[in-house]
């Protein structure tokens, strides 16, 4: 089974520019997660998808940030416009369902460099 | 409101030594409870979860932890560290009455000397 494809893998971008993240999460998983990873910390969720419906993006900053996830399979994650505080390993993942008891499985991440 | 503590960001073992990471979780309902592990530029790979069955739960690699609620603890062991072992360890936790949210520790990030 192929697991959750992200890419770019990297990035860098100036500050004010603006960038986008896509993620093909595992086939079959309804639930899909984007992630903010800050160097030394642990991931924050940004938004979390059922399908094609957000469940939660309390925690993403929608001045900047945007998401979608069309057809309720793959996903893109749009910053514009990119500040300094932005660089971070923005991480996808999914499950199958809305089980709290269920993996989430987890990409490789994008690492975003904003100068 | 649901938190994770990891009790040092950063632990240094010799190898076969035994490996101790410490995770204590806030929550007001069961929890259901994590141990990832991501080597560097890489996803989070899942090492072992609590999901109210053994309180003593065994992973892959060797590793193991123990749910202690009366400690609001979830420590992360293994007996015998490997110098593949080196990496960063995050602890979780997920809860029914959050959505299901994963709320993730800071890290600890295991050094294993040969």
């Amino acid at each position: 089974e192929a697991g959750v494809a992200q890419s770019p893998r990297y990035k860098i971008i100036e500050k004010r520019q603006s960038v986008a993240f896509w993620c093909n999460p595992i086939s079959g998983h309804a639930t899909l997660y984007w992630y903010q990873q800050i160097l030394g910390q642990g991931p924050k969720l940004l938004i979390q998808f059922q399908n094609n419906g957000v469940v939660d993006d309390s925690q993403l900053p929608k001045d900047r940030f945007s998401a979608e996830r069309l057809k309720g399979v793959d996903s893109t994650l749009k910053i514009q416009p990119a500040k300094l505080e932005d660089s971070a390993v923005y991480l996808c993942a999914s499950n199958r369902g809305a089980g709290g008891a269920e993996t989430q499985y987890f990409g490789p991440g994008t690492r975003l460099l904003v100068l | 409101a649901q938190s994770v503590t990891q009790l040092g960001s950063h632990v240094s073992v010799s190898e076969g030594a035994l490996v101790l990471l410490r995770c204590n979780y806030s929550s007001s309902v069961p929890p259901y409870l994590f141990w990832y592990v991501q080597y560097p530029n890489q996803g989070l790979q899942l090492l072992l979860k609590y999901t109210s069955a053994a309180t003593l739960v065994k992973g892959i690699n060797g590793f193991e932890a123990e749910f202690k609620k009366s400690e609001t603890s979830f420590h992360l062991t293994k007996p015998s560290a490997h110098m593949s072992d080196a990496a960063e360890y995050f602890c979780a936790v997920r809860t029914p009455n959050t959505g299901n949210q994963f709320y993730f520790g800071t890290g600890t990030s295991l050094t294993v000397i040969p």
